[in-house]
């Protein structure tokens, strides 16, 4: 079946990267797209950007742009995200979700149709 | 950016009850590009709705979407016990956000 297994829990000083990794199985991995998304404790979701595994063309949201770098292993049709210089602020489950897409009549249709479990990093001095 | 509101941020209802999600969009948004999604506490969020209106692999006929333009609309027909949790819009335009949620709690 169709799964995204993410790399464990990450422990980091302030001012340290982090490396998360996102393992696909079940399908073609270069055939996806990925995203990254994250959810600081008791918020809501905020997207960090996406890669496309095949070539390894990224798109970054701008918050994120200078700090974050995705990439990927088609070897292991495995997807990265590392986040530089983190701060307590950058506390949060890291979701790896694959981008599904659909085309009916000319349109396009985008979502995030499998997700991987989350990965918890944690920012403290 | 567009920015996504959410309402109402949070929603008291009981099994059996209808609930009515609503997502406004700051700037008109494609509905190819407008999805909804699931979050219980511990777990990922799961899809639901994409292309504003149709229904992801699994989904009860109970949840639908509408809307487009500016004005997006999650309904519950017949809310069951296992319902109950957190909503999120998503838009995928030149750039991708989320509303801010809402939870959806029993009465």
């Amino acid at each position: 079946q169709v799964q995204l297994v993410q790399s464990g829990a990450e422990v980091k000083k302030p001012g340290a990267s982090v490396k998360v990794s996102c393992k696909a199985s079940g399908y073609t991995f270069t055939s996806y797209y990925m995203h990254w998304v994250r959810q600081a404790p008791g918020q809501g979701l905020e997207w960090m950007g996406i890669i496309n595994p095949s070539g390894g063309s990224t798109s970054y949201a701008q918050k994120f742009q200078g700090r974050v770098t995705m990439t990927r292993d088609t070897s292991t049709s495995t997807v990265y995200m590392e986040l530089s210089s983190l701060r307590s602020e950058d506390t949060a489950v890291y979701y790896c979700a694959r981008r599904g897409t659909l085309a009916v009549a000319g349109y396009y249709y985008y979502y995030m149709d499998v997700w991987g479990k989350g990965t918890t990093v944690t920012v403290s001095s | 950016e567009i920015v996504l509101t959410q309402s109402p941020g949070t929603l008291s209802l009981s099994p059996g009850e209808r609930a009515t999600l609503s997502c406004r969009a700051s700037q008109s948004v494609s509905s190819s590009y407008l999805a909804w999604y699931q979050q219980k506490p511990g777990q990922a969020p799961r899809l639901l709705i994409y292309g504003a209106s149709s229904r992801a692999t699994g989904i009860p006929d109970r949840f639908s979407g509408s809307g487009s333009g500016t004005d997006f609309t999650l309904t519950i027909s017949r809310l069951e016990p296992e319902d109950f949790a957190v909503y999120y819009c998503q838009q995928y335009g030149s750039s991708l956000t989320f509303g801010q949620g809402t939870r959806l709690e029993i009465k």
